[in-house]
């Protein structure tokens, strides 16, 4: 099956620090990418979906500027949380489309 | 109403035995159906897809798609220890985006 990587694995930051997280497909292109946001026990909840080359589309309820999406080729988006607070901890996940979806192994943020 | 909905479980069932899991949708435009596994901290991973009527079998797996009634199932046969996990039902829409249930927690007891 198609990979998708994620980086970094696990991030612990202050909070009003901005955390970029990184979603690559390694073995195929994507021109689409999806954002997840998981809380303990809790079902995944999409956050946005990133098209390469433009604006990101986000979920009602997803702060865009908040949540900064870039798709800047077909094997790579990033999620960028600005000014994190400890309500943004939570395990991100993403995950690219090539024929199915394919998660990458998320990214547990944890905000002091 | 829920997009789709899955019982949360927990469902528990002895080791050796086969694990039914359910899940319905409200779209009947809906085609495309997935199984994902999630395991405790970590992202899921794909069991499964179908996308006609009937059985679709993979090792001990089988999905089960009732485009009638709205509903789509996975059967896991001898069911292991390992298999205690979470089970995600996402229907695909025309955007390839994934429309997830809330999750089923299975626990095989040895």
């Amino acid at each position: 099956g198609a990979v998708v990587s994620q980086h970094p694995s696990r991030v612990i930051c202050k909070s009003g620090t901005s955390v970029k997280i990184e979603c690559r497909s390694l073995d195929f292109q994507a021109t689409t990418m999806f954002w997840y946001r998981q809380f303990p026990k809790k079902s995944l909840m999409l956050m946005a979906t990133s098209n390469e080359g433009s604006k990101a589309t986000y979920e009602q309820g997803v702060e865009k500027d908040k949540f900064l999406i870039n798709h800047a080729s077909l094997t790579l988006s990033t999620l960028t949380v600005t000014s994190a607070h400890p309500e943004d901890s939570s395990f991100y996940i993403c995950s690219a489309h090539s024929g199915k979806q394919f998660f990458g192994p998320g990214t547990r943020l944890t905000v002091l | 109403q829920k997009e789709v909905e899955q019982n949360s479980g927990p469902l528990s069932v002895p080791e050796g035995a086969i694990a039914s899991l359910n899940c319905t949708y409200s779209d009947r435009g809906s085609q495309s159906f997935f199984w994902y596994r999630q395991y405790s901290g970590k992202s899921p991973e794909l069991i499964m897809s179908i996308y006609s009527n009937g059985d679709k079998e993979d090792g001990r797996f089988t999905a089960q798609l009732n485009k009638a009634s709205q509903y789509v199932s996975l059967l896991i046969r001898d069911s292991q220890p390992s298999d205690s996990a979470t089970y995600l039902c996402g229907r695909k829409d025309a955007g390839n985006m994934l429309t997830f249930g809330g999750g089923t927690r299975l626990m095989v007891k040895p």
